[in-house]
């Protein structure tokens, strides 16, 4: 079944960028019914919509991130990439990628996700 | 965009039924029938169990409904269980192409 797997750095620096991967195995990004999502839960917090890409590269962001977010696709490594510049000790959450149904294909839902990497933000 | 709202807790005894509700505005939740609702446990990501208002994922535990009135949609859980007690997170589309969530429930099983 399809999977998905966050990689990246668990500790960045403030102002500088924090940068994750995710790995989708089981299945090909380049699928037409979906989008491939970035979602953040702060510690003992809830959940925030990050953005997401489609395997054409258009993109969609959180308004409030939008200035600071940049998500990319690799679909020859079937992967896809959440940059985010410019971080504070607000940005430190357990990040998690998703798969993606949305309002194109009259439904909207995530499943599944990945397990989720925690990135603290301190110097 | 402003998150939706939710109980920040909840709780009921095994066998009874518990709803939970999420509201938005007519920019989102109002707006559309793409609300889903997620199950976390501690620790671990969140999982579908309702999408589309009131579809159950195949797997899911028919205990599991959901609806909508106006701005504000509903999770109820019927026959509540010891492995219900988690939070649980409503999200829906909104009128800028984006996604919003709810600020989350602790259901507790008592």
């Amino acid at each position: 079944q399809l999977q998905l797997q966050e990689s990246g750095p668990g500790l960045v620096k403030p102002s500088e960028t924090l940068s994750l991967t995710c790995t989708v195995s089981g299945g090909s990004i380049s699928s037409s019914s979906y989008y491939w999502d970035w979602i953040r839960q702060p510690p003992g917090k809830g959940l925030e919509w990050i953005g997401n890409i489609y395997y054409s590269g258009s993109t969609y962001y959180n308004p409030s991130l939008k200035s600071r977010v940049t998500i990319s696709v690799d679909t020859s490594k079937n992967q896809f990439s959440l940059k985010l510049n410019s971080v504070t000790a607000a940005d430190t959450a357990v990040y998690y990628c998703a798969r993606h149904r949305g309002i194109l294909w009259f439904s909207d839902w995530f499943d599944p996700w990945g397990q989720g990497t925690l990135v603290t933000v301190s110097s | 965009q402003s998150a939706l709202t939710q109980p920040a807790s909840a709780s009921g005894s095994p066998g009874q039924s518990i709803t939970i509700s999420c509201t938005g505005t007519s920019n989102d939740v109002g707006g559309y029938n793409y609300v889903s609702w997620y199950q976390q446990h501690p620790g671990k990501a969140p999982k579908l169990m309702i999408y589309d208002v009131n579809n159950r994922p195949s797997g899911v535990s028919n205990r599991f409904s959901g609806s909508k009135s106006g701005n504000t949609a509903s999770l109820t859980i019927s026959g509540l269980q010891a492995e219900d007690e988690a939070d649980y997170y409503c999200s829906s589309y909104t009128s800028i192409s984006t996604e919003v969530f709810g600020g989350g429930t602790k259901l507790t099983v008592l």
